[in-house]
């Protein structure tokens, strides 16, 4: 049992240009998040989905976008990276917003 | 707003003693609070939670304790061991249904 996949495992991107960040769980989760960290941040919220075809904000949604088409899968997009959104980007999936939340590895993504 | 601090970054414990990690909360309408563990170049895991009704919740060598008129949560691990050396996350939530929120997070390191 995988888990929870995230792909690439790390990327730099030049500014400006598009990148789509991949996540794939295998759990059934209804419920999967994208956050990112940064040092002395920890880990905010970026956008959520409560269940397959709907969506929600989170804390720092701003320059980014997700889509959720079916269960499984839960990727986020940056339609044109700026170099504040150089991060570490974890994605995370639990049962229900009420239960407890498994993440994937990570993505480090570098904008210059 | 931090709604979730940390003040600690980081906490150095002798193996074997007690480790004690601390997080204080603004909100007093949060409901379920989390800890979560952190290794380098991983994502982070579920460690312990308790609710909002409790004031104590052990599992093995981790107790989370809760003062609600402090609106203060610690993590308890006795005994520390070497594989406890990781980042800690204390997290809340309005309710098991709500989103979560996560503190800045304290680097433990574990002494030999």
């Amino acid at each position: 049992i995988a888990g929870i996949t995230q792909a690439p495992t790390s990327q730099i991107l030049a500014a400006g240009r598009r990148m789509t960040l991949r996540c794939t769980q295998d759990m059934r989760h209804n419920a999967m998040y994208w956050y990112r960290q940064d040092l002395g941040l920890g880990l905010r919220l970026i956008h959520y989905s409560n269940t397959a075809g709907t969506t929600g904000k989170g804390e720092v949604p701003d320059g980014y976008s997700v889509s959720r088409a079916n269960t499984d899968d839960f990727p986020l997009t940056l339609a044109s990276a700026v170099p504040s959104q150089t991060s570490v980007y974890f994605c995370a999936s639990s049962e229900g917003q009420m239960y407890e939340q498994f993440f994937g590895p990570g993505t480090r993504l570098t904008v210059l | 707003d931090q709604q979730v601090k940390q003040n600690s970054p980081s906490l150095s414990v002798q193996e074997g003693r007690i480790s004690i990690l601390n997080c204080d909360y603004t909100n007093s309408m949060f409901d379920y609070f989390l800890w979560y563990k952190k290794y380098p170049a991983e994502g982070p895991t579920f460690l312990i939670s308790i609710s909002s009704i409790k004031d104590k919740n052990e599992d093995g060598r981790f107790t989370v304790f809760l003062n609600k008129s402090a609106k203060h949560l610690s993590l308890h691990i006795v005994p520390s061991q070497p594989g406890d050396s990781a980042v800690y996350f204390c997290a809340a939530s309005l309710n098991r249904d709500d989103k979560i929120i996560f503190g800045k997070g304290t680097r433990l390191h574990i002494l030999p």
